[in-house]
């Protein structure tokens, strides 16, 4: 069984929806969750960054952490075609510099106009 | 700010060669990279990690000798595939952590060997 599940998709979507993208990990010492985009054939660039359980908002982006079903979610408001990507979750268990991140699959977006 | 770089961003060499890739931290000191392996549609695998100054620690499964990672400094660490050949043909990318923002990687844009 693999650390972090994640559908891989496609996801496609009509501009303007409300997209809910969802991990789900088994290792209950991750502390950290990260979300990544990856747009093709780039590099991912981090979206935003969680510690422990509770919700974040970071304008049309919403990360939830849920420890106790250890399940994480990413909300886009109001999707825009430039959301088309690869959303990559990401864990770890440790702050320190020196600690791994251990990620999902990823899940491919397409939204269209 | 947390710029990564990595050099050459493309690369074709003939199976049994070598190639060398750069990664650089442009405005800050990175105390620790990583390197990631990539194919097409499926997510990074963590083939490394390598401390300034000190060997790498490598993936079960990544063949040291074959990937060779050297971090001589707090910006700079280089990956060099050795005797490649076309199944070594993938997406590398390489990441840094370290600064004020520890708990946070920032990943190079990649770079991509293929081996004929």
């Amino acid at each position: 069984q693999k650390e972090v599940e994640q559908d891989p998709g496609p996801l496609s979507v009509p501009e303007g929806a409300i997209v809910s993208l969802n991990c789900t990990y088994s290792n209950s010492a991750f502390q950290y969750f990260m979300w990544y985009r990856q747009y093709s054939r780039k590099g991912p660039e981090l979206l935003m960054y969680t510690y422990s359980s509770g919700n974040k908002e970071d304008g049309r982006f919403t990360a939830q952490v849920d420890k106790s079903s250890k399940y994480i979610s990413l909300f886009i408001r109001d999707s825009q075609p430039s959301d088309s990507a690869t959303y990559l979750c990401a864990m770890s268990a440790s702050e320190t510099s020196g600690s791994r991140l251990t990620f999902g699959e990823g899940t491919q977006l397409t939204v269209n106009p | 700010g947390a710029v990564v770089s990595q050099h050459p961003s493309w690369v074709i060499c003939k199976s049994g060669t070598s190639v060398k890739i750069e990664c650089r931290s442009l405005d800050f000191q990175a105390t620790t990279m990583f390197w990631y392996r990539q194919f097409p549609k499926q997510s990074l695998m963590l083939m490394a990690t390598s401390n300034e100054g000190s060997k790498a620690t490598y993936e079960q499964g990544v063949e040291k000798d074959k990937f060779l990672i050297n971090h001589a400094s707090l910006t700079l660490s280089t990956l060099t595939v050795t005797s490649a050949h076309p199944e070594d043909s993938s997406f590398y990318i390489c990441s840094a952590r370290g600064g004020w923002a520890s708990y946070e990687q920032y990943f190079g844009p990649g770079t991509r060997l293929t081996v004929t």
